[in-house]
């Protein structure tokens, strides 16, 4: 079956250490998005790619960053200039960047911080 | 930006019950969606619609342009039904994401 797969479900960080959230997916899309949801607060927006070896930032870009060499593969790293990364990160693809079409979600990957 | 706002926050009932969630927004969209996230985590996309009214089962969602407002109702809910119902909006023109209301948290008692 088609879908994005995150890993992993949980991830713990030390201070001041960088960690790399894995985002795969088989539908084909050329969009990915990346998500961070706090609780009590609607998701927003890290980085999106419409295309390989091209991504913009979001909202909230400061203290992560990106890379999209393969069109299956959007990993995040959540760098150590991220001072509060405690949160949900969810990814999620669209077949059209424009987003004419629905977005397809992962299950998310719980950061906490140790 | 567009804010999105919905109400309520939190909502009860008895199983059986019909539900309705609303949605607001600030600025004109060229799409509006309906999310569900289950206490894991995962989000499901229920809805895209950018004009009158969708029906999937016992889900019906409707948008009204003109008042920039937009309706989730369940019928006949379930305990299953119980999750976080997201409204999200896309205004148009741009690749960058959707603007997202904070959720509406929806337990259904047996």
């Amino acid at each position: 079956d088609g879908g994005i797969t995150q890993s992993p479900k949980y991830l713990f960080r030390k201070e001041g250490q960088n960690v790399t959230l894995s985002c795969e997916q088989n539908l084909n899309h050329d969009a990915m998005y990346w998500y961070r949801q706090d609780p009590g607060q609607g998701l927003r927006l890290i980085y999106y790619s419409q295309i390989v070896n091209d991504f913009q930032k979001g909202d909230i870009a400061e203290g992560y960053s990106v890379s999209r060499e393969k069109k299956e593969s959007f990993p995040l790293t959540v760098t150590s200039a991220q001072k509060n990364p405690t949160a949900f990160y969810l990814c999620a693809s669209s077949i059209d960047p424009g987003l004419s079409q629905p977005q397809h979600f992962g299950d998310g990957t719980r950061l906490s911080i140790l | 930006k567009n804010e999105v706002e919905q109400s309520p926050q939190n909502l009860t009932a008895q199983e059986g019950e019909f539900i309705t969630i609303n949605c607001s927004y600030s600025v004109g969209i060229s799409a509006l969606h309906w999310l569900q996230q289950h206490p894991g985590g995962g989000i499901v996309s229920l809805f895209m619609l950018s004009s009158g009214k969708k029906k999937h089962g016992r889900l019906i969602a409707t948008i009204n342009i003109q008042e920039k407002h937009s309706s989730l109702h369940i019928t006949a809910s379930h305990p299953r039904d119980s999750a976080v119902y997201i409204c999200a909006v896309h205004s148009g023109g741009g690749a960058d994401g959707l603007t997202f209301g904070k959720g509406t948290h929806l337990i259904i008692q047996p």
